[in-house]
Formats: C-alpha cells, sequence, structure tokens
C-alpha cells in the first residue's frame, strides 16, 4: 500500500513566485492535514479537510496561502506570492477518521529566496 | 488557543539509560498521540491514548494519560541508538484536529 504521497520533495524559489504543493492522502482516508515544520515555530496545523470539506483553517498564515481538496485523492497548498519567511518543510498527512492517528508524507521542503 | 507544552526540549543519555519526556495541555483533551520523527524523516505514529489514567506499553516504551487527562508521559527504559530522534505528544480534539507540543530532541551516546 502506498502511503501518502506529496510532490515536490524540494522547491526552490524566488520571493515573489507561485508556489504549489501537492498531496495524494491513503486511499479511504476521509481527513486530510496540512503542517508546516519550522525550527522557530514546530509543528504547525494549516489547515484541515474531512470529507473534502475544509473543517479548520485558523493555521493558514494569511491571505497567501490558500488550499483546495478537489476529492477525495488530491489537495494543493498554494501560496502566492512567496516570501522568504514561507521557508519551511510542509507536510500533508491523512487519517481514516476524525481524531484518529494520522499518517505523514515525506514532507516538501520549500526554500524561498 | 490550545496550547500543548512539552519538556524538556532536549535529552543527551548514554546507552542503557531511562528517557522521560512530558506533556501538558491548557485544556482538557479528548485523546493525546505520540510520534516520533528521526533525522529528515517525518512524523510517524507511536500510539494514541483516550481514557483518562490510561497506561500502555510498547516493549521499552511506556505512555500514560494523566486522570485530569490535560498532562501525559512517554517513558523508554534502557534507551538504544535507534531510539534516536524527535518524540512529539499531540493533543486531539474529538473533530480530529491535533495539537503538537514542540518536541523532544532525544540523543543516545554509544
Amino acid at each position: 500500500d502506498a502511503g501518502v504521497i506529496q510532490s515536490p520533495r524540494h522547491e526552490v524559489t524566488e520571493m515573489g513566485q507561485e508556489v504549489t504543493l501537492r498531496c495524494k492522502p491513503i486511499s479511504g482516508h476521509n481527513s486530510l492535514f496540512w503542517y508546516r515544520q519550522t525550527m522557530m515555530r514546530g509543528l504547525e496545523l494549516l489547515i484541515y479537510f474531512n470529507n473534502n470539506v475544509p473543517i479548520d483553517d485558523s493555521g493558514m498564515p494569511e491571505d497567501r496561502f490558500s488550499a483546495k481538496m478537489p476529492n477525495a485523492s488530491f489537495s494543493t497548498l498554494k501560496i502566492q506570492p512567496s516570501e522568504p519567511r514561507d521557508s519551511a518543510v510542509y507536510f500533508c498527512a491523512s487519517s481514516s477518521h476524525a481524531g484518529g492517528e494520522q499518517y505523514f508524507g515525506p514532507g516538501t521542503r520549500l526554500t524561498v529566496t | 488557543g490550545q496550547q500543548v507544552m512539552q519538556i524538556p526540549q532536549y535529552q543527551h543519555v548514554q546507552e542503557g539509560e531511562d528517557f522521560t519526556t512530558y506533556c501538558n495541555s491548557s485544556t482538557t483533551l479528548s485523546n493525546i498521540q505520540w510520534y516520533k520523527q528521526r533525522p529528515g524523516g517525518h512524523p510517524v505514529f507511536l500510539i494514541q491514548l483516550v481514557k483518562s489514567g490510561e497506561v500502555k506499553k510498547q516493549k521499552r516504551l511506556t505512555f500514560q494519560f494523566g486522570e485530569a487527562k490535560k498532562n501525559s508521559s512517554l517513558h523508554i527504559t534502557a534507551t538504544q541508538t535507534t531510539d534516536v530522534g524527535t518524540y512529539f505528544c499531540a493533543g486531539g480534539t474529538s473533530y480530529g484536529k491535533l495539537t503538537f507540543g514542540q518536541g523532544t530532541i532525544l540523543t543516545v551516546h554509544p
């Protein structure tokens, strides 16, 4: 069974550019989570979806960040325009049910110069 | 909002010594989960505790959930070099949101 799949694994971009991160959750899982990890702020929940519907987006830093889940097998996190302070590792995770264990993808390491 | 504090931030031990990390929540939790992240890796689920006062064991790892469901601990007996990594607790709500602690970075000297 494939785990959570994220792409790209690494992204280097210049300030002001649009960045799109992609996630494919584990088949059959109905909860999907986007996290950001930095040394300073640790592991922060950005947004999560239940049955493709955004439930809690209170962790989204600002309007430059947006997330979509058009179907049960795909989600995107977009940053437009990107800034150097957005540099971090972005993880996607999925769960078979609300409150259950979460399976994390390998992450996308984003560097904004 | 909910806050989850975890201590210590770092722990260095000699192989064979014990290790404990503690987790405290500002609010009563529905459940608590523990994850381990190896250097350069992603968080991996270890266990979930749901009941007040619950204790669970996984080989050398012992997990406890406090009576008030606001604190938890992870204890590793006789650490090994394979235990190296960052251990996170995460406080859970009934609707699925997890708030992660800052993590405890464990290094084990052979």
